[in-house]
């Protein structure tokens, strides 16, 4: 079936840094690719999806590239800001398509 | 979009009681599915929540331990049974709008639970 492993953290990084999470897959077929993100205290949003092959996902400075020669999905932000820590978590669909496998969450530590 | 609420938002409890979570959604959605999330752990799928029939439970999980009802396309309810101090997690309720092959899932802000 569809799994996603996730890099794991916790990364903790200064403000203005460059951020890169690495997320790669296994799956049958080209599903679509989500990063949600899971603010302290509150539940997970969706930050950006890619819903075909070569598609770049964008939200907030956030972008992520679906690569399936790699099978990855690694999330990047040019510039890390403080209000940027939060857990990230990886997902796609599972073989049926009707609900979503996350992987193991990230944890992001941005610092002034 | 969809936006999730869900009630209460933490609760402290006994061992061997039940407490019922409700997840109320502002739209009509398709899909509505509960979640559990343990401490440091990624989240996991308990079942597919579906309307007018019993829900879809994923492995490892039990209509008797987390009876689900959804009696309508924007409500359900979430029952944790018997509770021990191994059920204490974040349980989320989420909705969509159709197939996860491209459609979003919108989530609640989750149930903080502990089981004392």
């Amino acid at each position: 079936g569809n799994s996603v492993t996730q890099m794991e953290g916790p990364v903790t990084l200064s403000e203005e840094a460059f951020l890169t999470i690495n997320c790669t897959y296994t799956a049958t077929g080209y599903p679509s690719l989500f990063w949600y993100v899971q603010y302290p205290g509150e539940g997970l949003q969706l930050l950006l999806k890619a819903t075909k092959a070569d598609d770049k996902g964008s939200n907030k400075g956030f972008e992520a590239t679906y690569r399936k020669e790699t099978t990855s999905f690694h999330l990047e932000k040019g510039s890390v800001q403080v209000s940027d820590s939060a857990v990230y978590f990886c997902a796609l669909p599972n073989q049926a398509g009707t609900a979503l496998i996350f992987g193991k969450g990230t944890t992001l530590s941005v610092s002034s | 979009s969809a936006v999730i609420s869900q009630k209460p938002s933490r609760d402290i409890c006994q061992r061997g009681t039940s407490l019922t979570i409700q997840c109320q959604v502002d739209s009509q959605v398709t899909m509505m599915f509960w979640y559990r999330q343990q401490p440091g752990q990624s989240l996991t799928l308990i079942a597919t929540a579906n309307q007018g029939s019993e829900a879809t439970y994923e492995s490892g999980f039990v209509i008797d331990k987390f009876p689900i009802s959804r009696p309508n396309l924007t409500f359900s309810t979430l029952t944790v049974s018997n509770m021990s101090p191994e059920d204490s997690s974040i349980y989320l309720c989420s909705g969509g709008q159709g197939a996860f092959s491209t459609d979003t899932q919108y989530f609640g802000p989750g149930t903080r639970l502990t089981v004392l």
